[in-house]
């Protein structure tokens, strides 16, 4: 049973238009969002995240948007740059002292920029 | 700059092999935890360690085993390596404060048994 879903493998962008990543959750538990990035070869490097007592927040180009009533959240990313072509992996955290800290991850998106 | 390690990046070894895979931090987290990544396919949890001499399986079942002897050395070994082994193999690390919510993962090892 996958809490947390990316239903689009892949998306794929012109540089300077917008990146917008998606990814659905079904625990109503999860207090916390986390966007990740991964380049091959790599480990994935945190981007940004939210808390479910906000449903935006922004940082530079990034900007994760959290819709609680439909459990999803989106990633948007503007202008989108070659440099940004990633896997985008989206994390949840459930509440509580029972969960500690772990993560729960979607199956990513893979994001190409075209220049 | 890496405050996770792990070591080796890619690994190709002979099935029935024993391999230990290596995963250092110097951030004095207390949480360690190991995932398992296929192409795309999500990142699944099989071991995690919440301080000294805690281990625990994940949600994913793995017929490796883990130690955690000294907070900063989280190691993870295959006592007998078979093909489907073959994946890579994530390190992370996290802290208990409230804004520490985020991993911090190592680059990885690359392990194909042949």
């Amino acid at each position: 049973d996958q809490q947390v879903k990316q239903n689009s493998p892949s998306l794929s962008v012109q540089e300077g238009r917008i990146s917008i990543l998606n990814c659905d959750y079904t625990n109503s538990m999860f207090d916390y969002f986390l966007w990740y990035k991964k380049y091959p070869a790599e480990g994935p490097t945190f981007l940004i995240s939210i808390s479910s007592i906000k449903d935006k927040n922004e940082d530079g180009r990034f900007t994760v948007f959290l819709n609680k009533s439909a459990k999803h959240l989106s990633l948007h990313i503007v202008p989108s740059q070659p440099g940004d072509s990633a896997v985008y992996f989206c994390a949840a955290k459930e509440g509580g002292v029972t969960s500690g800290s772990r993560l729960t991850f979607g199956e990513g998106t893979q994001l190409t920029v075209n220049p | 700059e890496a405050d996770i390690y792990q070591t080796p990046r890619y690994l190709v070894i002979g099935t029935g092999k024993k391999i230990t895979l290596e995963c250092s931090q110097t951030m004095g987290h207390d949480k360690m935890y190991w995932y398992q990544q296929d192409p795309g396919m999500e990142l699944h949890l099989i071991h995690y360690s919440y301080g000294v001499n805690s281990t625990e399986k994940g949600d994913l079942s793995s017929e490796s085993t883990v130690s955690r002897i000294r907070t900063e050395h989280f190691p993870l070994t295959l006592e007998s390596a078979r093909p489907s082994h073959t994946s890579q193999y994530l390190c992370a690390s996290s802290g208990w404060t409230r804004v520490d919510y985020g991993y911090t993962f190592g680059s990885g090892t690359r392990l194909t048994v042949v």
